[in-house]
Formats: C-alpha cells, sequence, structure tokens
C-alpha cells in the first residue's frame, strides 16, 4: 500500500512556482522520496528522488523536512507541458507502491 | 536516463484470446522488473514483481495464472493475459530498477500498453 498522501488537484499559472506537497508520516530510515509524473496515456516518468538531503535537477527541486515526514516538489517555472498527474512515492523495499497522486494543471 | 520499452503500444484482441505483452530494458540489465496495471483515471495498482530465472511474485488478488509473467533473461519480461475478457481492459506498464548503491535505487517505466478486449 502506498505509504503518501498528497492533494488530489492544483492549478498553477503558467510561468509560476508550482510547489506539490506530499507527507509520507510513516517513513523509515532508509527509505527515499521519489517523486513521478504521468502525462495521460503514458507511462510515468522520473522527475527527482532523495533521503535526507534536499535535492534538485534540471527539472524540479525536492525540499525533505527534517523529520522526514514530508517533502515538496518544486516545478520552479511551471508550463503547458508540465499538466500530469504527480506521484509521490517513498519506497517500501523493492516495490513502488503508487498513492492517487496530485493532478497539476497549468494555466495560461 | 534509462530506456525501459514496451511491445505492443496497444492491442485489441477477441474474449478469450491470449496477449502477450513484451517489457525490455534497452540499455540496461534489470534482474527484477515490476508489473502494473490501470483503470481510467485510478492510479497504478502493482500486479506482480518479475524475477530473472525465477518465479514471479504477485500481489494479494492478482490471479497469477491468468496473468502469466515470464522473465527469461536479464532485458526482457512477458506479461501473457490468458483468457482475456472485456474486464481485463487495461492500460499495463511495466518497469525496471537501476541500484545506484545498496538502498538507493531508480525505477524507469515502459511508455504502457493500452489492451481493449472485445
Amino acid at each position: 500500500d502506498a505509504k503518501t498522501t498528497q492533494p488530489p488537484s492544483m492549478d498553477c499559472a503558467e510561468g509560476r512556482a508550482a510547489n506539490l506537497p506530499c507527507n509520507h508520516s510513516t517513513i523509515s530510515g532508509n527509505e527515499y522520496v521519489y517523486w513521478y509524473r504521468q502525462i495521460h496515456s503514458q507511462g510515468p516518468q522520473y522527475i527527482i528522488h532523495g533521503l535526507k538531503n534536499n535535492e534538485t535537477n534540471e527539472m524540479a527541486s525536492l525540499i525533505i523536512t527534517e523529520d522526514r515526514k514530508s517533502s515538496t516538489l518544486i516545478l520552479p517555472h511551471a508550463t503547458l507541458r508540465d499538466t500530469a498527474v504527480y506521484y509521490c512515492i517513498v519506497s517500501v523495499g523493492n516495490q513502488f507502491y503508487f498513492g492517487t497522486g496530485t493532478s497539476l494543471t497549468v494555466i495560461p | 536516463g534509462a530506456v525501459v520499452s514496451q511491445h505492443p503500444s496497444w492491442v485489441i484482441c477477441k474474449s478469450g484470446t491470449s496477449v502477450k505483452i513484451e517489457c525490455r530494458s534497452l540499455d540496461f540489465q534489470a534482474t527484477t522488473m515490476f508489473w502494473y496495471r490501470q483503470f481510467p483515471k485510478q492510479s497504478l495498482m502493482l500486479m506482480a514483481t518479475s524475477n530473472e530465472g525465477s518465479k514471479a511474485t504477485y500481489e494479494q488478488g492478482v490471479e497469477k495464472d491468468k496473468f502469466l509473467i515470464n522473465h527469461a533473461s536479464l532485458t526482457l519480461s512477458t506479461l501473457t493475459v490468458t483468457s482475456a475478457h472485456p474486464e481485463d481492459s487495461s492500460f499495463y506498464i511495466c518497469s525496471a530498477r537501476i541500484w545506484l548503491s545498496r538502498t538507493n535505487t531508480e525505477a524507469f517505466f515502459g511508455q504502457g500498453t493500452r489492451l481493449t478486449v472485445v
């Protein structure tokens, strides 16, 4: 079962930062936080992942709270192509269990 | 990033027939692959874990005799939907992992296969 909770939907203005929250209060010490997104009728696309420290790559930034019970994915300058369902996943052993995700709509 | 390829991208079959879906890791070897199913407007549901050279591990509620998984090589896993029925119509997605360290891993997903049973 998924160990994360996310808001079902969010809107963001094009060009603004999109901040997507995720709660994972039962995360254990060696579990990583992963973010993927899925555009309609495609397979999930990897965005970023982290353990304790904040991470940044060319797509996004991941901010993990000090107690690791929550995290935020930041898309610094959202574009219309960022409209997708975003999934926050906590790695449970070898498997990835998907929660319901956040449907992000970027508005022109 | 690493590439995982599925084939076919979509398939239509008649009730009672079997359909095979292939999942390949194109530029890395995967001892473990994962199969998911996704119904419209729902999240991905893990069906089974495919292990190279051994039996697959199925999630609770998934019929192993209906969804046959074979992982004969380090780059290929297949899912066969046997005696398909309309309720098996769904989006099937495979995934393979790369281990960056003992605990740090990245998962890559195929583009999915849309199965329609008529």
